[in-house]
């Protein structure tokens, strides 16, 4: 399994671009999500889906789009993008794992990141 | 006041030695919670599930304490590849979909 694969891994953008940051997995999670991550600031979930069709805004939503027809893929679309959108964008999809004793129900797996910048 | 409070270091430790850090958790509904480690400029990597009887695994111990709403972390006899930020991790959902991360405690092992 490649797990959680995103694409790219670094972009540059001037303020105002459009663009989509991909995410897929194989392993058939339902639950996949979208956080950013800024210095000092944790993880902040941007949309999360339950499923193909599914979406629904988290914490910080605002100037973002998601999308999920399939259960693989949950791109992240920046609508006009701005400087305070520069961070490091990680995909995660959410299944079994284990862990210390055995198995535990609900594992964030993530994937590698996107390093954005918003000039 | 953040749902889940981190210090964020740095904790220098000397190799072999102990190091012990704590969470706190704001919302006493919180259902479980979960230590995650991330290495630098790298993605957050399930280390341990926090259960309230303690949980250890190898070198790590991870606690609860539900009365006072904070987790914890030690490691004994750390090593160079203990270095990393590790991320507590609350679960305030019971459907699970509200996992909410502090800012991460960094640990720098040095020899």
């Amino acid at each position: 399994n490649a797990g959680v694969t995103q694409t790219p891994k670094f972009q540059v953008l001037k303020t105002g671009q459009s663009m989509t940051l991909q995410c897929a997995q194989d392993m058939n999670h339902e639950y996949m999500s979208w956080y950013r991550q800024d210095p000092g600031m944790g993880l902040r979930l941007i949309h999360y889906s339950v499923g193909a069709g599914i979406t629904d805004q988290g914490e910080v939503p605002n100037g973002y789009n998601v999308s999920r027809s399939t259960t693989e893929d949950f791109p992240l679309r920046l609508l006009s993008a701005a400087p305070s959108q520069t961070s490091v964008y990680f995909c995660a999809s959410r299944g079994p794992g284990t862990s210390g004793r055995g198995l535990v129900a609900d594992t964030q797996y993530f994937g590698p990141g996107t390093r954005l910048t918003v000039l | 006041r953040k749902e889940v409070e981190q210090d964020p270091g740095p904790f220098n430790v000397p190799e072999g030695a102990t190091v012990a850090f704590n969470c706190t958790y704001s919302n006493s509904a919180s259902q479980s919670f979960f230590w995650y480690r991330q290495d630098c400029r790298k993605e957050p990597k399930l280390l341990m599930s926090v259960y309230s009887s303690g949980n250890e695994d190898g070198r790590f111990t991870a606690q609860l304490n539900r009365a006072s709403q904070y987790i914890s972390l030690l490691i004994r006899d750390s090593k160079l590849s203990d270095s990393a930020t590790y991320l507590c991790v609350v679960n305030e959902g019971a459907a699970g979909n509200k996992l909410t991360f502090g800012g991460g405690t960094r640990v720098l092992v040095k020899p």
